[in-house]
């Protein structure tokens, strides 16, 4: 089955160590996006990427960064976590097709949970 | 400042009744509406959408409702079932110019059906 696979599912990290979570997609679809989820908070959108494009989100601290090396695999670095950026990370793919104005939905991965010690 | 709003951190209703969660939104720009479910431990699903240019959309057990002038959505399910017990988010979206579209989510409403 076509899917978003999000790797890990729970990822333990020591205050100011960096870690990296990783998506992949066997979609095919060619943009990819990555949200912050805190407890009982709406996920928020940190950036996306259209195709090799990256957009990031004019609130997004530097401290999290993003590689797509390729259409299927996108990660999320965080450079230096804090005890603040422990939350539920989801990565979404959607399809952009030229010139429709129709929105094309997101598909999300189970999420990566992050607890900062 | 929320631009989309859940009010109603949960809902309760039987088994067989009709489940109705709200949703309102402040960005007069967002030009589509979508629900999404999410079960614990997995990510959201896409359930239903809606385009600014309807007022109601039906799928099944499933009907969402815009009303652009109050700038409010809500989410009919009827009747409602054990399995539909979920948090459901409200998300809307505006065109960003980069190609593609983002989503703007509430905080959802937990959804507990009693059977």
């Amino acid at each position: 089955d076509a899917m978003v696979i999000q790797n890990p599912r729970y990822q333990v990290t020591q205050f100011g160590k960096p870690v990296t979570l990783s998506c992949s997609q066997t979609l095919n679809h060619n943009v990819m996006y990555w949200y912050q989820q805190k407890s009982s908070q709406a996920p928020k959108l940190l950036f996306h990427y259209y195709d090799k494009d990256f957009n990031n989100e004019a609130d997004t601290p530097d401290n999290f960064q993003s590689r797509r090396p390729n259409t299927s695999f996108c990660f999320l670095d965080i450079r230096s976590p804090g005890l603040g950026d422990a939350a539920m990370y989801l990565c979404a793919t959607s399809s952009r097709r030229s010139g429709d104005p129709i929105y094309n939905e997101q598909f999300f991965g189970p999420g990566t949970r992050l607890t900062v010690l | 400042d929320q631009q989309v709003k859940q009010n109603s951190p949960s809902l309760s209703v039987q088994e067989g009744r009709i489940s109705i969660l709200n949703c309102d939104y402040t960005n007069s720009m967002f030009d589509y509406f979508l629900w999404y479910k999410k079960y614990p431990a997995e990510g959201p699903t896409f359930l239903i959408s809606i385009s600014s240019i309807k007022d109601k959309n039906e799928d099944g057990r499933f009907t969402v409702f815009l009303n652009k002038s109050a700038k409010h959505l809500s989410l009919h399910i009827v009747p409602s079932q054990p399995g539909d017990s979920a948090v459901y988010f409200c998300a809307a979206s505006d065109y960003s110019g980069a190609g593609s579209y983002q989503l703007t989510f509430g905080k959802g409403t937990k959804l507990s059906v009693i059977p």
